[in-house]
């Protein structure tokens, strides 16, 4: 499968336990999104990545939240002392910037549904 | 603030016949547009996409209409089958801009 791959597909935790999810977006796509959506609503911006630099964040990515992505490659997003409010799914998703010419379509995974008890 | 937004939260069609999904977008400085389809517990899977300089464009049962001058985006389905069964987006990309923002999106119900 060459599309963009998230682990785990579920996670089910505590509040206030820390939760990491991983994303491996389309092998030759050096830009990388993490979106989050809640029931009934569209996918919500998080922040994005161009390789290994983090370029933007939302007002969404609260202190708890961290993401990375240090070789370029595979992201992961952490969630520290989750709340019930962290209950959602998140998405991740990839696309191809080389110099001026963006591809502006966004290949999304299956997301991570993940839910705080 | 400007949002991307879509009219109905549910579209309801017999099989067969043609959907059309609507949306309203209020960010002037847009000047790309996609249209994704989500089935349950799925990610968004893309469409179709229009750019700006464009009033509509065409693929495989489906077409892109766009309309700048009252910021209206819509997705026609033709040939309604089962597996269209789904919640549809839209979104938009400022000039500029990193990344997409969504509308809300519309379910769409096939009747048999």
């Amino acid at each position: 499968d060459t599309g963009v791959s998230q682990d785990p597909r579920h996670k089910i935790t505590k509040r206030g336990q820390n939760v990491t999810f991983r994303c491996d977006p389309i092998s030759e796509h050096n830009r990388l999104y993490w979106y989050r959506q809640t029931l009934g609503q569209g996918p919500e911006f998080l922040t994005y990545f161009q390789n290994e630099a983090q370029l933007e964040k939302s007002r969404l990515l609260s202190d708890r939240f961290s993401a990375e992505r240090p070789k370029g490659s595979f992201s992961t997003l952490e969630i520290q002392r989750t709340e019930q409010g962290d209950s959602a799914m998140y998405l991740c998703a990839s696309s191809s910037q080389q110099g001026a010419i963006s591809d502006e379509k966004l290949f999304f995974g299956s997301g991570t549904q993940l839910s705080v008890l | 603030g400007e949002s991307v937004g879509l009219h109905l939260p549910t579209l309801s069609v017999q099989e067969g016949d043609n959907s059309i999904i609507n949306c309203a977008y209020s960010n002037s400085a847009s000047d790309y547009f996609i249209w994704y389809k989500q089935e349950s517990g799925k990610g968004p899977q893309f469409i179709i996409d229009i750019r700006s300089n464009m009033d509509k464009r065409q693929g495989q049962r489906v077409t892109v209409l766009l309309n700048k001058t009252v910021k209206h985006l819509s997705l026609q389905i033709a040939a309604t089958q089962p597996g269209d069964s789904a919640v549809y987006f839209c979104a938009e990309n400022a000039r500029g801009a990193d990344g997409l923002t969504f509308g809300k999106g519309t379910h769409l119900i096939i009747q048999p």
